[in-house]
């Protein structure tokens, strides 16, 4: 069964750094998403993205997150200069219809420790 | 905006018993409720779901009711077995919007 693959599963930083996490979502999937879970907590939406723009956003999602798409399989999430309150585990996923009732399919996520 | 709430925050059980998690929600054009199942440092797992126009739905030993007049959601987990401990998480989604909103979680403990 296909399923959404993140890079890297780890991924250590000092304040103030860039990071890009990377996802792959389900092949034929036209929806993306990005999700954060902080350490105990609940699961947090930040993005959707279809038709290489931005479809969604939330509060979290300020001017230092940015997402991609550079080609026909990966999907980034780049954190332009990273705090320590953006430690948590970061979820990329997929769905093919985004609108109304459709199920999203998560990745394995990456932990971002920033330091 | 959406917003969810989840409840219990923890519950334990003895094999065989029944759990019932229970997640009410705002937004009354809210029509999509899934529930996630995630073990420890592993992806949320959708486990079931329902939508707005259903009342109840049932896999295996697993069933979630929708109350849209109440606006509140439960699953109901039946012969519970060691392996059915995880966190437990709901949410919801609207016709119009693409974020699933999340409650807090349940962390549901099976002991043999």
């Amino acid at each position: 069964e296909p399923e959404v693959t993140q890079t890297p599963s780890h991924q250590v930083t000092q304040m103030g750094q860039e990071v890009i996490l990377r996802c792959v979502p389900i092949s034929n999937h036209l929806y993306f998403y990005w999700y954060r879970q902080i350490l105990g907590q609940k699961v947090e939406f930040l993005v959707s993205f279809y038709n290489n723009e931005i479809s969604e956003k939330s509060e979290i999602f300020d001017d230092q997150f940015s997402v991609e798409r550079p080609d026909g399989s990966n999907f980034t999430l780049k954190i332009r200069s990273t705090k320590l309150e953006d430690s948590a585990m970061y979820f990329c996923a997929s769905s093919t219809l985004g609108r109304g009732a459709d199920t999203q399919y998560f990745g394995p996520g990456t932990r971002l420790t920033v330091l | 905006g959406e917003n969810v709430e989840q409840h219990p925050s923890t519950l334990s059980v003895q094999e065989g018993d029944s759990a019932v998690i229970k997640c009410t929600y705002s937004d009354s054009a809210s029509n999509y409720f899934p529930w996630y199942k995630q073990e420890l440092g592993k992806r949320p797992q959708l486990i079931i779901d329902i939508r707005s126009n259903v009342g109840e739905k049932k896999d295996q030993r697993i069933a979630v009711t929708l109350n849209k007049t109440a606006k509140h959601f439960s699953l109901h987990i039946t012969e519970t077995q060691p392996e059915d401990s995880a966190v437990y998480f709901c949410a919801a989604k609207g016709q119009a919007g693409t974020a699933l909103i999340f409650g807090k979680g349940t962390t549901l403990s099976v002991s043999s």
